[in-house]
């Protein structure tokens, strides 16, 4: 069973850092490009970065570049996002997720973890 | 950047009833990249059709995907109590990974 667990998140100052990790389970996770998508509360669905399963390609949407580092540990099954200088508006929770065919970082995510909380407020 | 904007914003139906939701993009995307995903209240989404077209595993057929280029859609062909939720499409064909607001299907 695919499994997928966020942690790292709380509350944090604006200005701050915080870094988020999910580990991945039930998968060959090195063979599978991951993402990092946040939804603001009572908002839409907005993707932040995914990494390809060699680590080699990361693409940002523009709101996160130069902000957010996304990287991952094949040894650990495990993803990371590195976030600096917060903003009240990365206020959300951040999900990760599973690609669904492995060595394509295009195709679409199936399996989402439950989501981390990361509050921006001083 | 590709906007995908979906129509209606909200569809208010009875159970037993069909509703057709709606997913445009700004630019052609390749079906191979579009789907459409569930979220309900305090849950992860749910991988619903991927491929434009395909069901995910364990997803009751009658949900269906169709469309090609720039319109998508989601067909419920007969509505549940448990269908009554967000739904999101989303393309991953080209960075930025774009998904649309969403179309909330409630209870009429």
């Amino acid at each position: 069973e695919v499994q997928l667990v966020e942690t790292g998140g709380g509350l944090v100052q604006p200005g701050g850092s915080l870094r988020l990790s999910c580990v991945g389970s039930g998968f060959t996770f090195s063979t599978f490009a991951m993402s990092w998508v946040r939804q603001a509360p009572g908002k839409g669905l907005e993707w932040v970065s995914t990494i390809n399963y060699s680590g080699a390609d990361t693409p940002y949407a523009d709101a996160v570049k130069g902000r957010f580092t996304i990287s991952r540990d094949n040894s650990k099954n495990t993803l990371f996002l590195q976030m600096d200088s917060l903003r009240a508006d990365d206020t959300a929770v951040y999900y990760c997720a599973k690609t669904m065919f492995p060595r394509d970082s295009r195709t679409s995510p199936d399996f989402w973890g439950q989501g981390t909380l990361v509050t921006v407020s001083s | 950047e590709i906007v995908l904007t979906q129509s209606p914003g909200t569809l208010s139906l009875s159970p037993g009833e069909r509703a057709t939701l709606s997913c445009r993009a700004s630019q052609s995307v390749s079906s191979r990249y579009l789907a459409w995903y569930q979220q309900k209240p305090g849950q992860a989404p749910r991988l619903l059709i991927y491929g434009a077209s395909s069901r995910a595993t364990g997803i009751p057929d009658r949900f269906s995907g169709s469309g090609s280029g720039t319109d998508f859609a989601l067909t419920i062909s007969r509505l549940e109590p448990e269908d009554f939720a967000v739904y999101y499409c989303h393309q991953s064909d080209t960075s930025p990974k774009t998904f649309g607001q969403g179309t909330k299907l409630e209870v009429k």
